[in-house]
């Protein structure tokens, strides 16, 4: 089966400083494709960044960027440089490849993060 | 914007009313989904669709009866839903096809109250 975990219900960070989310996930595929959803208040879901399982290199958007660790089945996602705008809720997802037709999008609980002024 | 559109925005209805949640994409894609989220709960995927054809049916209850006339449009039937339904319905749709990498576009989902 397809899970993906997040262990941190909430996190909270300093504004300009730095926070790790992590995202643990199982699966007994080969290739599959990793992302980091935001979620504000606003309710709108917007994707951060994007790991395909393939590539060995880490992804990364500007400020946003993550430590995918295959092996381990590990892919938190690293914001530097925290802004106010960046408080929402965060959501790691899977999507598998089944040999050319893909699975469906599965995501974790979510983490609260919080940006202090 | 993410192209993909949510109506009504919110919704509240009583236990015997019928109504209906609509999406609409017009990017393209050909894989449509609906999720609920409630408080405390992850992401439930509910319904997938692939090129019109309903491919999941994630256990939902009768009474939740969804509807893709055509690539472009999504449509969630509820009739006799119960308190315990109140929740943010999100619709998301990615292209389909062999091989892709894709991510999901979402619509910024339908507030639905059951009194």
């Amino acid at each position: 089966a397809q899970t993906v975990t997040q262990s941190q219900p909430e996190m909270s960070v300093q504004e300009a400083e730095t926070v790790t989310l992590s995202c643990t996930y199982d699966t007994s595929e080969s290739d599959y494709y990793l992302f980091w959803y935001k979620q504000p208040p606003s309710r709108q879901m917007i994707l951060v960044i994007r790991q395909e399982a393939y590539k060995q290199q880490n992804a990364t958007e500007n400020r946003f960027s993550v430590n995918f660790q295959k092996a381990a089945k590990s892919f938190s996602l690293k914001i530097s440089d925290s802004q106010l705008g960046d408080a929402a809720m965060y959501f790691c997802a899977s999507l598998m490849n089944y040999g050319g037709s893909q699975g469906n999008l599965i995501f974790g609980k979510g983490t609260k993060l919080s940006v202090k002024p | 914007e993410t192209g993909v559109t949510q109506t009504p925005r919110h919704l509240v209805m009583g236990m015997t009313n019928k109504k209906s949640l609509k999406c609409e994409q017009h990017l393209g894609h050909n894989a449509m989904y609906w999720y609920k989220q409630s408080a405390k709960k992850p992401l439930e995927l509910m319904f997938v669709y692939n090129f019109k054809e309903q491919t999941e049916n994630n256990s939902v209850p009768s009474r939740f009866s969804p509807e893709c006339p055509n690539s472009s449009h999504l449509f969630l039937h509820l009739h006799t839903l119960q308190p315990e339904d109140s929740a943010l319905y999100l619709c998301a749709s990615r292209p389909s096809y062999l091989g892709g990498t894709t991510e999901a576009f979402f619509g910024q989902g339908t507030r639905l109250t059951v009194v």
